[in-house]
């Protein structure tokens, strides 16, 4: 059972473009990351939100946790050729302390 | 942030060989580090809990004898793979755990296995 669903599982898009990605549960996650992985790198984590309807911008990245803790959502703004990476969910799930992950988010930024 | 480095970065080694790949953490203690698996452009498949002190929690279907964790200090986890398959080719990410800053985990750079 995958306790966090993400999508979409690959994104091809051109430069300029705007984009979203979903991280969805059925369980209430206590906290939610965001990650960022680059090809033969361990993963670099974005952000970390914690509160129900927080939105947390990073430059052209922008993260949002739903109201009721159960989902999320990063938007991208303008992307770039730089954006280009597989980008992971993952979550504490109440009082868990086994992070859960997404099975993530395979992006293309082309020129 | 915090840093985790694993050694090696890479490693091939022949079938029916053992290769042990380290994980430590730089600046703080960890008493509990994972060990992940990763197929390409795929998410992070955690293998196992490696706890300082204790035995391994293994996740379901990851072969405890095969792939074998020692936590023998707060900096210092192992992952040993015996008996090398090339079925066990693969990226395998080590993570440290941070229990004075809100359980962040810490990921390391991985470490590319080929076995031939």
């Amino acid at each position: 059972t995958q306790l966090l669903e993400q999508s979409p599982q690959f994104l091809s898009i051109q430069e300029g473009e705007n984009l979203t990605v979903y991280c969805n549960s059925s369980s209430v996650f206590s906290s939610l990351q965001w990650y960022r992985q680059e090809p033969g790198e361990g993963p670099v984590l974005l952000v970390t939100v914690v509160t129900g309807g927080e939105v947390k911008k990073l430059k052209r990245l922008t993260f949002q946790f739903g109201d009721a803790r159960k989902d999320s959502s990063l938007h991208i703004t303008a992307a770039q050729t730089g954006d280009t990476g597989l980008y992971l969910c993952a979550g504490y799930a109440g009082n868990n302390r086994k992070l859960i992950w997404g099975l993530g988010t395979s992006l293309a930024v082309n020129p | 942030g915090a840093v985790v480095s694993q050694h090696p970065s890479r490693v091939i080694c022949k079938s029916g060989t053992s290769v042990k790949i380290e994980c430590r953490s730089l600046d703080f203690q960890a008493t509990t580090m994972f060990w992940y698996r990763q197929f390409p452009k795929q998410s992070l498949m955690l293998m196992a809990t490696s706890n300082e002190g204790s035995k391994a929690t293994y996740e379901q279907g990851v072969e405890k004898d095969k792939f074998l964790i020692n936590h023998a200090s707060l900096t210092l986890s192992t992952l040993t793979v015996t008996s090398a398959h090339p079925e066990d080719s693969s990226f395998y990410i080590c993570s440290a755990r941070d229990p004075t800053a809100s359980y962040e985990q810490y990921f390391g750079p991985g470490t590319r296995l080929t076995v031939t």
